[in-house]
Order: C-alpha cells, then structure tokens, then sequence
C-alpha cells in the first residue's frame, strides 16, 4: 500500500532559522511528487514538482530535494509569512495522488 | 485572472438532506477533482473526471455524486447517505500530457467550502 509520512508534524521557528520538513514515501514506480502550502481555511497552493530522483527545485526561501525514499522542503530563512501548513503528495504510474498529513509550520517574529 | 471557484463558502446541511456544493474553472484544463479534508488526515479523492459526461469514483466515492455537462463546471452533492458530511471539500483541476490513467501534472486547488451539519 502506498505510504507518504510527513514529519514532524509541527515546526516553530524563530524568523530567520532555517530547518527542513521531510516527507517520505513508500511508493513503487513514482511518477511525481508535489508539494503544496495551505494556509487556514483556504486551500492548498501549488509549490513545486519533482519527478526523479536528484531533482532539486527553488523558489524564494523554500527548496525540494527529491532522493528514492524522501523528499525535504528546505526553508531558508524563513519569515513570518511562511507560516502555513505544507502538504506533500506522490503519484505513481496510473494511479491518483496519496497526500500526506502535512507538516503545520510557525515562523515567530 | 485564471483560477477555480467554489461556492458556498459554508454550507450548513439538515437531516436527511441533499446538498449541492458548486465547482468553476476557467483555466481551460479537463481533469477536475473532488477530495475531501478532516482533522489529522491527508486529502482523500471522492471522484475525479477526465473529460465532459465522464467521471470515476475515487476512494470514499460513497454517498456522494457528481455530475460533469460543461469543461468548466464539476459540482458535489452530498446525499443523505453520507452520514459523516462534516468536512472541508476542496475542489482541483488540472491538464492531461497523457491519455489514460491518472495525470501527473499538478493539481490546482480552490478554497475549499466547509459543510456542517445543523
């Protein structure tokens, strides 16, 4: 059965400490994987796609890195505003997204 | 600006009612997605459609129903069979690079009605 873990559950930072969100995955013949942010009561906005091993893509303060079992969401930095919960899903060949239960993510001023 | 509407916002259901939450897009994309989201568990899909007149059962397809007449449109009732509604029902679309199965182009989302029950 695929299995996607996303750890730890909650993160509090101090603006401006960097850390990592992990999320790992037991899927045979991966075709994706995503990450998103939500933000409370709206829903999830599209971050990035990694799609094989290696893979690694950035965008402002955040980065994903893709290996065979895991993937992390390096944050860099991080501010206030990137206090949100990020949730990560995998998808292999023919079949749908399986998402994990987010990591919930506080930036203290 | 491009993007997926849903509507209500809140939507409160009585006993033994049917309810009906809206789903737009006009990002021109064929797939769309029905997941529901509760406490403590990742999204799980209700039903997904590929193509107009359409559709498939996703893994908690139970109690709810779909419809797809129009590209743009993908509305969710929930029936009076589905005893647990209370949830947040998010909406999603996204384009197909492939025929057959599921896409593995990203999903974009709407934000989301929240159903209660009265």
């Amino acid at each position: 059965e695929d299995q996607v873990t996303q750890s730890p559950e909650a993160l509090r930072l101090q603006e401006g400490e960097s850390s990592s969100l992990n999320c790992s995955y037991t899927v045979s013949g991966l075709r994706g994987l995503f990450w998103y942010r939500q933000d409370p009561g709206k829903g999830p906005e599209f971050l990035f796609t990694l799609y094989s091993a290696g893979e690694e893509k950035e965008k402002e303060r955040l980065k994903a890195t893709l290996t065979k079992k895991e993937s992390f969401l390096h944050i860099t930095a991080p501010k206030p505003e990137d206090s949100a919960t990020y949730l990560c899903a995998v998808q292999k060949r023919g079949s749908r997204l399986t998402f994990g239960e987010g990591t919930q993510l506080t930036v203290n001023p | 600006d491009g993007g997926i509407t849903q509507s209500p916002k809140y939507l409160f259901r009585k006993e033994g009612q049917n309810v009906t939450l809206s789903c737009e897009q006009n990002l021109n994309h064929d797939a769309m997605y029905w997941y529901r989201q509760d406490p403590g568990q990742g999204l799980r899909l209700i039903y997904y459609s590929q193509i107009v007149n359409d559709f498939q059962k996703g893994d908690i397809a139970e109690g709810y129903s779909v419809s797809r007449e129009k590209k743009e449109s993908f509305p969710l009732t929930v029936t009076s069979a589905q005893k647990n509604p209370t949830a947040f029902y998010l909406c999603a679309s996204s384009i197909i690079r492939s025929t057959g199965g599921y896409s593995n182009q990203p999903q974009h989302f709407g934000d989301g009605t929240r159903l209660s029950i009265l």
